[in-house]
C-alpha cells in the first residue's frame, strides 16, 4: 500500500522555466511534509519542508505547496537550472510515540534542459 | 564537522548468507535510521535507534536487526539473506530522538547484491 505517491517517473524542463513536481498522499494523519534531491552515488538531501498546519512554505527558488483537503503537496522551482537535475523525493512524517515512521514516495527524475 | 559516512560501497552476497553494513553518524547526532532503497522506489524505513535503543520499526522482518554504539556508529544485520534484500541501504544520522525535520542526513548508501 503506497501512502504517498509521486505518479510522475520523470520531468523535463527547459532551464529558466518552472519546474513543477507533484506528490499525492493517502493517510490524513500524516502531520509534516518533506522534499529530498538525491544525486547519483550520493544519499538524499534535505531540500524543504512543510507543516500540515501550513499550505505553503518557500525558500529561495523552492516553494511547496500543501492541499490538505485534497491530498496533495507540489513542489515549485523557479527559475529551474541545470544544477537541479536530480531525482526528488517526498517524505511524509506519521508521528506515533516510538513508531515514528518518514515514509518517501517513488521519486520523481526531474532533468533540466540548457 | 564530518558527513555520514558507509561502508561498504558496494557488495555482492549468495543467498541464506549473512550480512553487516555499518554507518558512521555525524558527530554529536544521537538518532540513526535505516533505510532500504530497492530500483525504482523511494527509502524504505526499516528501523530507527536513539542512544543505543530501537526507537520504532517498518514493516520489515526480525532477520533485519541494528545495533548502535557510544560513538555514534552504527550496523544493519541482514540474515538468511534473499533475493529481493537486493537494493541500496541508506543510514540517515540526526539530533533528537525521533525527530523528522532538517536535522536529518544521509550517508551515500551501500548497494548489496544478492545472487
Amino acid at each position: 500500500d503506497q501512502q504517498v505517491k509521486q505518479n510522475s517517473p520523470s520531468l523535463s524542463v527547459q532551464e529558466g522555466r518552472i519546474s513543477i513536481l507533484n506528490c499525492d498522499y493517502t493517510n490524513s494523519m500524516f502531520d509534516y511534509f518533506l522534499w529530498y534531491k538525491k544525486y547519483p552515488a550520493e544519499g538524499p538531501t534535505f531540500l524543504i519542508s512543510i507543516s500540515s498546519i501550513k499550505d505553503k512554505n518557500e525558500d529561495g527558488r523552492f516553494t511547496v505547496f500543501l492541499n490538505k483537503s485534497a491530498k496533495h503537496l507540489s513542489l515549485h522551482i523557479v527559475p529551474s537550472q541545470p544544477g537541479d537535475s536530480a531525482v526528488y523525493f517526498c517524505a511524509a512524517v506519521l508521528y506515533g510515540g516510538a513508531t515514528n515512521k518518514l515514509i518517501f514516495g517513488t521519486g520523481t527524475l526531474l532533468a533540466v534542459q540548457p | 564537522e564530518t558527513g555520514v559516512t558507509q561502508s561498504p560501497t558496494h557488495l555482492i552476497k549468495t543467498r541464506g548468507q549473512q550480512v553487516t553494513l555499518r554507518c558512521s553518524s555525524q558527530s554529536g547526532h544521537n538518532t540513526v535510521s535505516w533505510y532500504q532503497q530497492a530500483l525504482g522506489q523511494g527509502p524504505q524505513f526499516i528501523f530507527q535507534y536513539y542512544r543505543e535503543e530501537e526507537n520504532g520499526r517498518g514493516n520489515f522482518p526480525p532477520r533485519f536487526s541494528g545495533l548502535q554504539f557510544p560513538n555514534y556508529s552504527s550496523e544493519l544485520n541482514v540474515n538468511a539473506l534473499e533475493l529481493d534484500d537486493s537494493a541500496l541501504y541508506l543510514c540517515a544520522s540526526s539530533l533528537a530522538g525521533g525527530g523528522w525535520d532538517n536535522e536529518q542526513f544521509f550517508g551515500p548508501g551501500t548497494r548489496l547484491t544478492v545472487l
